[in-house]
């Protein structure tokens, strides 16, 4: 697609659930992001996927959280059991080559309520 | 370690008032460096990069220049308009392949 795709854009989900987010990355870029964005703060990395290797996933901030890619292509974030402090903008981002900057989708709104 | 220090906001301008945010780096090697702009419920967009010492990266009459001496990649307008309202971001690739470090973000106000 022209662009990165994530759904939904916005979800709200009760305390203990466990929620997917999906990213759908430009067609052809190898690699893919997903970072965190609390109110008022920064971005927060998360994990990071290039072509078939395994991913980086320093930035997980406990094991509730996991990501998987598929194909090379689109991509899944799962929280499970989820927390009030879970509640974020999740962000996706995919890019060719990194010295080109990446390009972010408009991401996914979290709240746990 | 790699981190971006940036100017904390927010900052409210009047219209054409001149711009200046703030970006400082710590970085092992030679980084590239990226502004990033978010407008009010959008997701992040690339406003401009350098990639080596001394190259200045512009867009849409933004500027920021990649001074290697002072660690330093600050963001200028010279004359700000109403659309310009929005949050930057300044990033840093440690070109390690991994993640990009961001700023907190500087909330940018610009009123008429």
């Amino acid at each position: 697609g022209a662009g990165v795709s994530q759904s939904p854009s916005n979800k709200v989900t009760e305390k203990g659930k466990d929620v997917e987010l999906r990213c759908d990355p430009i067609s052809g870029h190898t690699a893919l992001y997903w970072y965190r964005q609390s109110l008022g703060q920064g971005l927060e990395f998360l994990i990071y996927f290039q072509g078939n290797s395994a991913p980086d996933k320093s930035g997980l901030p406990s094991d509730r959280f996991s990501a998987e890619r598929t194909g090379g292509s689109v991509s899944t974030l799962t929280i499970q059991r989820t927390q009030q402090e879970d509640s974020a903008v999740y962000l996706c981002a995919s890019s060719p080559d990194s010295r080109w900057g990446y390009t972010f989708g408009s991401g996914t709104r979290l709240t746990i309520v | 370690g790699n981190s971006v220090t940036q100017m904390e906001g927010p900052v409210t301008l009047s219209e054409e008032a001149f711009l200046t945010i703030n970006c400082t780096y710590t970085a092992t090697g030679y980084p590239s460096l990226f502004w990033y702009v978010q407008y009010p419920g959008e997701g992040l967009q690339l406003l401009l990069k350098a990639t080596k010492a001394d190259d200045k990266g512009s867009n849409k009459g933004f500027e920021a220049t990649y001074r290697k001496e002072t660690t330093s990649f600050h963001l200028e307008k010279g004359s700000v308009q109403v659309s310009d309202s929005a949050v930057y971001f300044c990033a840093l690739d440690a070109n390690t392949g991994n993640q990009f470090y961001f700023g907190t973000g500087t909330s940018l106000t610009v009123i008429p």
